[in-house]
């Protein structure tokens, strides 16, 4: 089975500019989450999608939005973007079968930096 | 405010060594503690702990929970240069389908 893929793996943005990120979960899950990785903050999470609707928001502001395909293929967007979004992007899909976390499969992230 | 804590931030140990890494952690309605490893981009998957006191282990790795003291512990012995990573802790609680939080992680660094 493919893992989860992520596009694009790196990208240079310019503050004020908006960007979206792509995320193809394992073949079968339904369940996709996205988290913003920094240094100082470590893993945080941002958004989780299953079956094309935002089940769970993390505390991020509204310039970071998501959304959900048919095919559970996911897309992250943020606008007006601030030199503090620099940050690794990562997608974690589960099957989401009685929940199993556990089973939360990780892809490389996009490498996401302003300038 | 729920959080999550790693110790310590950083470590470097030489090969051979056995090294401990902690996550204690402050949630309402604990429900699970899973372990990842991340070495370049996706973290990976090693443990997941529910009940306190049974120990989990593959090869050199273990991990134990203590749901009284709030904490627990990665283990690793006989270290490998390959054990160098990010270990990261993550904890779920609450209602079923809130999202994991995680801590800062551990970077341990093995050394020839």
């Amino acid at each position: 089975k493919a893992g989860v893929t992520q596009t694009p793996r790196y990208l240079i943005k310019t503050r004020g500019q908006q960007v979206t990120l792509s995320c193809s979960p394992i073949s079968g899950h339904r369940s996709v989450s996205w988290y913003q990785q920094t240094p100082g903050q470590g893993l945080q999470f941002l958004f989780e999608y299953f079956s094309e609707t935002q089940r769970n928001k993390g505390n991020f502001p509204g310039r970071f939005s998501g959304r959900q395909f048919s095919n559970s293929r996911s897309e992250m967007n943020v606008s007006t973007l601030e030199l503090g979004d620099s940050a690794l992007y990562l997608c974690a899909s589960s099957s989401d079968l009685g929940r199993a976390l556990y089973e939360q499969y990780f892809g490389p992230g996009t490498r996401l930096t302003v300038t | 405010e729920d959080k999550v804590v790693q110790s310590p931030l950083s470590l470097v140990v030489h090969e051979g060594d056995t090294v401990t890494l902690n996550c204690s952690y402050e949630v309402t309605n604990f429900r699970s503690l899973l372990w990842y490893k991340q070495e370049k981009k996706a973290p990976t998957f090693l443990f997941m702990l529910t009940s306190s006191g049974i120990e989990k282990k593959s090869g050199r790795l273990s991990s134990i929970l203590d749901k009284k003291e709030l904490f627990s512990i990665l283990n690793i012995t006989a270290t490998q240069t390959g054990d160098s990573a990010v270990y990261l802790c993550a904890v779920e609680f609450g209602l079923i389908n809130t999202p994991l939080v995680f801590g800062k992680g551990t970077r341990l660094s093995v050394i020839a």
